[in-house]
């Protein structure tokens, strides 16, 4: 069965320092990796994509991840985080064989302290 | 473009009524889901269709059911609400990555 697994429930980390947020995947072929970011109250944002190529994707606010299919992880990063990165952070995985549903993982609450 | 659109935001439902979540999308995309959302578990999916007149079951279809008459409509129907489907509940498409509505905030009591 496919999964997704984010180990750290909570995270908090310093305005400016550097984040990494885990992702591990069990999946049946090499899935679609994704990460969104939720605010309190809202809808989910898509930050960052992959599905296959380069694999350190780039995404948006400053966000990056990186695939390793060695580690079935997709690990997301930003170097300086910044107040405002304070949300939820979730991973997800999918795949057009299993009509691209997506498999969420449980979610990384991210707090940041001034 | 709109996206994707839910309707209501809210609602609070009494035990055994019944509701139907509303969602449409204007961007022709053919995968539509229906994931609810729970705290600290993430969004488990309910059911999705790969376009009009095909439906299937998620992971957690207990309690709801979906039509698919067009491409633009995907409603979700709760039969005989319970408190366990007190959740958020989000809709999406897909066309190489999911667009997702801004949610309805369903409460039964």
């Amino acid at each position: 069965a496919q999964s997704v697994t984010q180990p750290d429930i909570h995270i908090t980390v310093s305005e400016g320092a550097s984040l990494e947020l885990r992702c591990n995947y069990s999946y049946g072929a090499t899935p679609y990796l994704f990460w969104y970011v939720q605010s309190p109250g809202q809808g989910l944002q898509l930050l960052l994509k992959y599905f296959s190529g380069d694999t350190l994707v780039q995404g948006i606010k400053g966000f990056e991840a990186e695939f390793k299919r060695s580690q079935s992880s997709f690990n997301l990063r930003k170097p300086s985080v910044h107040w405002s990165d304070a949300a939820e952070y979730f991973c997800a995985v999918g795949h057009m064989e299993y009509g691209n549903k997506l498999v969420f993982g449980a979610g990384t609450i991210l707090r940041v302290k001034s | 473009n709109a996206g994707v659109t839910q309707t209501p935001k809210f609602r609070i439902l009494k035990i055994g009524q019944s509701m139907t979540l509303q969602c449409a999308q204007d961007m022709n995309h053919n995968y539509m889901y229906w994931y609810r959302q729970d705290p600290g578990m993430g969004l488990k999916l309910i059911y999705y269709s790969v376009g009009a007149g095909i439906t299937d079951k998620g992971e957690v279809p207990n309690g709801y059911n979906v039509s698919r008459s067009t491409t633009e409509d995907f409603p979700l129907r709760l039969e005989l609400a319970a408190p366990s489907q007190t959740s958020v509940y989000f809709c999406a498409t897909w066309a190489r990555e999911a667009f997702f509505g801004q949610g309805t905030r369903l409460t039964v009591v």
